[in-house]
């Protein structure tokens, strides 16, 4: 089945510093792609998205780029900050049914100043 | 003017007992979903409900019941409530359910404590 591996937190980075958050899927088809964002307490919040190859999702400074060939959607940012603190998941939904987010097991960022 | 509300936020009960959980959006969506978030972050949706009818339904526990008497409200019902049944659950919905890459909006979840 369908399916989504995230790098292994906590991820510890200063202030200023350049994030990467790995993401591989597994999926039949083309699916659409999704970074979400946990903050404390609250629930998730859509960060970016990508629905087709080499498409690229950006927000807040976040990118990722749908890249078929190797199966990934990495995130990345070039300047932390503390405020980046939380946890990201990345996540899939597959053509062909219905609209059935699948997710990784979540990755925790820490930034500190 | 919050945009998928869930009550209550946190709920301490003990095994056995019945409890439900409400959720409501004010997005006008057309689909509404529960995701169970365990103690390690991980989030595993179990139903949705598309205009009152559902059309996810994972592999939960029958003791688990959804209910939607309108697009606008996803209530979950839970019997006999286990130690296992501990969990943050997410209510969320999205415009389009029935088309593959709708983003989802996410309610602040209800924290279900089982003593």
């Amino acid at each position: 089945g369908d399916s989504v591996t995230q790098m292994e937190g906590p991820v510890t980075l200063s202030e200023e510093a350049f994030l990467t958050i790995n993401c591989t899927y597994t999926a039949t088809g083309y699916p659409s792609l999704f970074w979400y964002v946990q903050y404390p307490g609250e629930g998730l919040q859509l960060l970016l998205k990508a629905t087709k190859a080499d498409d690229k999702g950006s927000n807040k400074g976040f990118e990722a780029t749908y890249r078929k060939e190797t199966t990934s959607f990495h995130l990345e940012k070039g300047s932390v900050q503390v405020s980046d603190s939380a946890v990201y998941f990345c996540a899939l939904s597959s053509a062909g049914g219905y609209n059935k987010l699948i997710f990784g097991a979540g990755t925790r960022l820490a930034v500190h100043p | 003017d919050t945009a998928v509300s869930q009550t209550p936020k946190y709920l301490v009960t003990q095994m056995g007992n019945d409890k439900s959980i409400k959720c409501e959006q004010n997005l006008g969506h057309d689909t509404m979903y529960w995701y169970k978030q365990d103690s390690k972050k991980f989030l595993k949706i179990m139903f949705s409900y598309n205009n009152k009818e559902l059309i996810i339904n994972e592999t939960v526990p029958n003791r688990f019941s959804p209910k939607s008497p309108d697009k606008a409200h996803l209530n979950l019902h839970i019997n006999s409530l286990e130690l296992g049944d501990s969990a943050v659950y997410f209510c969320a919905s999205s415009p389009q359910g029935m088309t593959y890459n709708s983003p989802l909006h996410f309610g602040n979840g209800t924290r279900l404590t089982v003593t």
